[in-house]
């Protein structure tokens, strides 16, 4: 149980292209869904948290304009990376918990490379 | 502030050997303790928690992890390591009533045959 799926698990795209990131749990609902960024051999940093029904909160330093979250329902968030720069390329990661103060589980992960 | 702290970069162990990954934090409040494991090119995989209750906790995989609250420590230990445990490995907290994790910079562990 509790497993989270990402699609796709890895695109390419041109410099000033947007790209869609989904980010599913599978077998579970889940109110609260987080979106990281890892640079490689480095530690995951938190983007944003992804709210079912209601705005994203982002971090600090992370621009909302430029990645748009969307917790349409309980099972789908999706992260845009729009206009996306060669600088944004990077390996990003979901998770979602069954309950929002729970274990979170974490998707396989989408490397985007921007070209 | 909340954080987590992982002081070895890597961990160098032979298979069948004893291993130890070690992570402290420092929090405000009551912590809830994970560990997770990262493959290659991968998400993060739960390994164990630590909620309250009995200080030493089994996951999977054979590896267990205790908690210290008076050395605010929650170190990753298996008896026996195997070359397959070779990994990326993160020590997560969350506080009491909070649903935000802070991670640790990770340990890369390497098991040599």
């Amino acid at each position: 149980g509790a497993v989270v799926s990402q699609h796709p698990s890895w695109v390419i795209c041109k410099s000033g292209t947007s790209v869609k990131i989904e980010c599913r749990s599978l077998d579970f609902q889940a109110t609260t869904m987080f979106w990281y960024r890892q640079f490689p051999k480095q530690s995951l940093m938190l983007m944003a948290t992804s709210n079912e029904g209601s705005k994203a909160t982002y971090e600090q330093g992370v621009e909302k304009d430029k990645f748009l979250i969307n917790h349409a329902s309980l099972t789908l968030s999706t992260l845009t990376v729009t206009s996306a720069h060669p600088e944004d390329s990077s390996f990003y990661i979901c998770s979602a918990s069954p309950q929002p103060t729970d274990t979170q589980y974490f998707g396989p992960g989408t490397r985007l490379t921007v070209l | 502030a909340q954080s987590v702290a992982q002081p070895e970069d890597q961990v160098n162990v032979a298979e069948g050997n004893p291993l130890t990954v070690k992570c402290t934090y420092s929090v405000s409040g009551n912590p809830y303790l994970f560990w997770y494991v990262q493959y290659p090119n991968r998400g993060l995989q739960f390994l164990l928690k630590y909620i309250t209750g009995d200080n030493l906790v089994k996951g999977s995989y054979g590896f267990e992890a205790e908690f210290n609250k008076s050395q605010t420590s929650f170190h990753l230990k298996k008896p026996s390591a195997l070359v397959s445990d070779s990994a990326l490995y993160f020590c997560a907290v969350r506080v009491t009533g909070f649903n935000k994790f802070y991670f640790g910079s990770g340990t890369k562990l390497n098991v040599k045959p």
